[in-house]
């Protein structure tokens, strides 16, 4: 049974770092194939995918935000880190993180946390 | 900028058929895009039906299917039921990137 959490602050300022935790179990990162993405959604707006790590550490990020995300795993921990750098109020967004299986993407996904930026 | 389109919204009576549909600003959507779609309800984190096109998951129910229609990928609902009232999201393939289109909203009425 694949399950996702993420964890992390509510609230940040304008131009904080954010960082998010998704902690998962069911599957292994280091298993040929897998992967975990992180996605947020806007309050009533549409889902932005963000970035994606694969087991063999390949990364991958949204041409639009590459240089405020950082994404990385601790396979021993089962759990996947985003990074997302001056944080501004248009950020506010619920954030998920999903799993990639060897066939099929996204299958997978946390309850999201929401998270506000304003001072 | 890449940009993903779906129908804003859309209205289905119980028991009928409907299609969304998914294009890219880039030209015609084929299997390389590995087109997926999401089912989201208010409140809830999405849920995936479709991937790679057409192929379902275990707990996608059978009257959802999807395919490559005219340019675009496309999401058929047949013997649409009330509780299939939701917005629905497409994501395609970028090479190394994901888009997804803006999202349709389905009401069963």
């Amino acid at each position: 049974q694949i399950t996702l959490k993420e964890s992390g602050p509510t609230l940040v300022k304008p131009t904080q770092t954010l960082t998010l935790t998704c902690s998962f179990s069911g599957f292994s990162l280091s298993t040929s194939g897998v992967a975990v993405g992180w996605i947020r959604q806007p309050p009533g707006k549409a889902l932005e995918w963000l970035a994606l790590i694969y087991w063999d550490d390949d990364k991958r990020y949204s041409p639009s935000l590459k240089s405020r995300l950082t994404i990385t795993k601790d396979t021993s921990k089962n759990q996947v880190v985003l990074t997302m750098t001056n944080m501004d109020p248009v950020d506010t967004a619920t954030y998920y993180c999903a799993h990639r299986g060897p066939a099929a993407l996204f299958d997978y996904w946390g309850q999201g946390t929401l998270v506000t930026v304003s001072s | 900028q890449t940009v993903v389109t779906q129908e804003p919204s859309l209205t289905v009576s119980p028991g009928g058929t409907v299609t969304l549909t998914c294009a890219s600003s880039t030209g015609a959507v084929i299997s390389g895009y590995y087109p997926n779609w999401f089912q989201q309800k208010p409140g809830q984190a999405p849920r995936a039906l479709i991937y790679s096109t057409s192929n379902k998951h275990s707990w996608t129910p059978a009257r959802f299917s999807g395919s490559l229609v005219g340019g675009k990928a496309a999401l058929t609902l047949s013997g649409v039921q009330p509780e299939d009232e939701a917005e629905y999201y497409c994501l395609l393939y970028y090479g190394g990137a994901w888009v997804f289109g803006g999202g349709t909203k389905l009401t069963v009425l």
